[in-house]
């Protein structure tokens, strides 16, 4: 079993919509969460951090359930430049990164 | 300022030829890692370094990867020997701290071709 399992997706929304997407994780001992953007053929990149008691960045919500083990993505009013793949990313101290292998998102205009 | 560099970019080599990946990472940073991302997967990490110390070389698929940082700052991967399974994208990346959990930043990968 992977550690970080993600929907693949695609979810493809119009511009505008919301849409949130889940993953889930399978070391309790994870202790740092994060959300990456990657871009077709690009390096991936810091989104944002996620802390357990959720936080928002602009139009994105992460949220934390340490008892499920799952880490949520949330875009609202969403746009073009948000197609991407986002990757979830979790790891315990002194543990290296773990990568899941993401969730496409495609906004059509 | 300058982000994490590697080159080449792009690597195209026949089965059972060395290769050598080189990442240049953000001046000043401490820790560098390197990843495996497969077609349609996420980074596989391979392996960490704290200045010219390797820490975590777990992620290695076989013996015949190698990587080195003499100096603490630039970093290569050398692949020996390579199978066509060894085609993927190897991707370099710093963080400033020593602490693993600290914001990473990617260089742009070395596409490899495994032929």
């Amino acid at each position: 079993r992977k550690e970080v399992e993600q929907d693949p997706g695609p979810f493809n929304v119009p511009e505008g919509a919301t849409v949130a997407f889940n993953c889930t994780y399978s070391n309790s001992a994870s202790q740092s969460f994060f959300w990456y953007r990657q871009d077709c053929r690009k390096e991936p990149k810091l989104l944002m951090s996620v802390y357990s008691s959720g936080n928002e960045d602009g139009r994105f919500t992460a949220q934390l359930n340490r008892a499920s083990q799952y880490i949520s993505l949330l875009i609202r009013d969403s746009k073009l430049s948000d197609s991407a793949t986002y990757l979830c990313v979790v790891n315990k101290v002194g543990g290296k990164l773990s990568f899941g292998a993401g969730t496409t998102v495609t906004v059509r205009a | 300022g300058a982000g994490v560099s590697q080159s080449p970019r792009y690597k195209v080599a026949k089965r059972g030829q060395d290769v050598a990946l080189r990442c240049d990472p953000i001046s000043g940073h401490v820790s560098l890692f390197w990843y495996q991302q497969a077609l349609g997967q996420g980074p596989e990490f391979l392996t960490y370094f704290q200045n010219e110390a390797q820490l975590d070389k777990s992620g290695l698929p076989s013996d015949r990867f190698f990587a080195e940082r003499p100096e603490g700052s630039v970093s290569t991967l050398k692949i020996q020997r390579t199978q066509q399974e060894d085609s993927a994208v190897y991707l370099c990346a710093s963080s400033p701290d020593r602490l693993v959990q600290e914001t990473q930043y990617f260089g742009p990968g070395t596409r490899l071709l495994v032929l």
